[in-house]
């Protein structure tokens, strides 16, 4: 099983849609978790952190915990075609201070 | 955010050579730097994390020989890429924390061997 699983995609939304992007994590000690968005050969920019269940809200953007069901998401409201990218789940490992990423998933807003 | 800078942007060498790229943080001092390696249309690879004033340690299968890191100050980590071969082609990134968890990454070297 691998540390950090998600959707490969690709996922298509309706511009102005939200969009759902899940993550799932194996190691259940964790305790932060990230979002990172990449555009086609950029490299990746970190555009949210959780480390306590629940949600937590930075603008259209969206991420929630659930350390019981070791799963975290990223809601991006209002999608916007310029949100377009591959989006990155990454989980630190404690202790190692290192961080596992999901294989990514790529997204499509259509105008 | 922190701001992490890498160059060269992009390096084209012929095999055989060796070929360096640096890393640097600019607004702090990381004491642990990090390098990846990305494949066309794959995920981040963690190849080493870099601590300053003191031995990388490489992840598993990463040839510390064939990929020399230094950590010579606070601000600084080089990536040496020895006797490079095309299938060393890829796109190497860095990353370093500002004292926090984040990570903050650099733009990247996009490297090209003939």
């Amino acid at each position: 099983q691998k540390e950090v699983e998600q959707n490969s995609g690709p996922l298509s939304v309706p511009e102005g849609a939200i969009a759902s992007l899940n993550c799932t994590y194996s190691d259940r000690g964790s305790q932060s978790f990230f979002w990172y968005r990449q555009y086609s050969g950029k490299s990746p920019e970190l555009i949210m952190s959780i480390y306590s269940n629940g949600d937590k809200e930075d603008g259209r953007f969206t991420a929630q915990l659930n350390k019981a069901s070791q799963y975290v998401s990223l809601l991006i409201r209002d999608s916007q075609p310029s949100d377009s990218a591959t989006y990155l789940c990454a989980v630190l490992i404690q202790g190692a201070q290192k961080l596992v990423f999901g294989q990514g998933t790529r997204l499509t807003i259509n105008p | 955010g922190a701001v992490v800078s890498q160059h060269p942007s992009r390096v084209i060498c012929k095999s055989g050579t060796s070929v360096k790229i640096e890393c640097r943080s600019l607004d702090f001092q990381a004491t642990t730097m990090f390098w990846y390696r990305q494949f066309p249309k794959q995920s981040l690879m963690l190849m080493a994390t870099s601590n300053e004033g003191s031995k990388a340690t490489y992840e598993q299968g990463v040839e510390k020989d064939k990929f020399l890191i230094n950590h010579a100050s606070l601000t600084l980590s080089t990536l040496t890429v020895t006797s490079a071969h095309p299938e060393d082609s890829s796109f190497y990134i860095c990353s370093a924390n500002d004292r926090g968890r984040e990570q903050f990454f650099g733009p990247g070297t996009r490297l090209t061997v003939l």
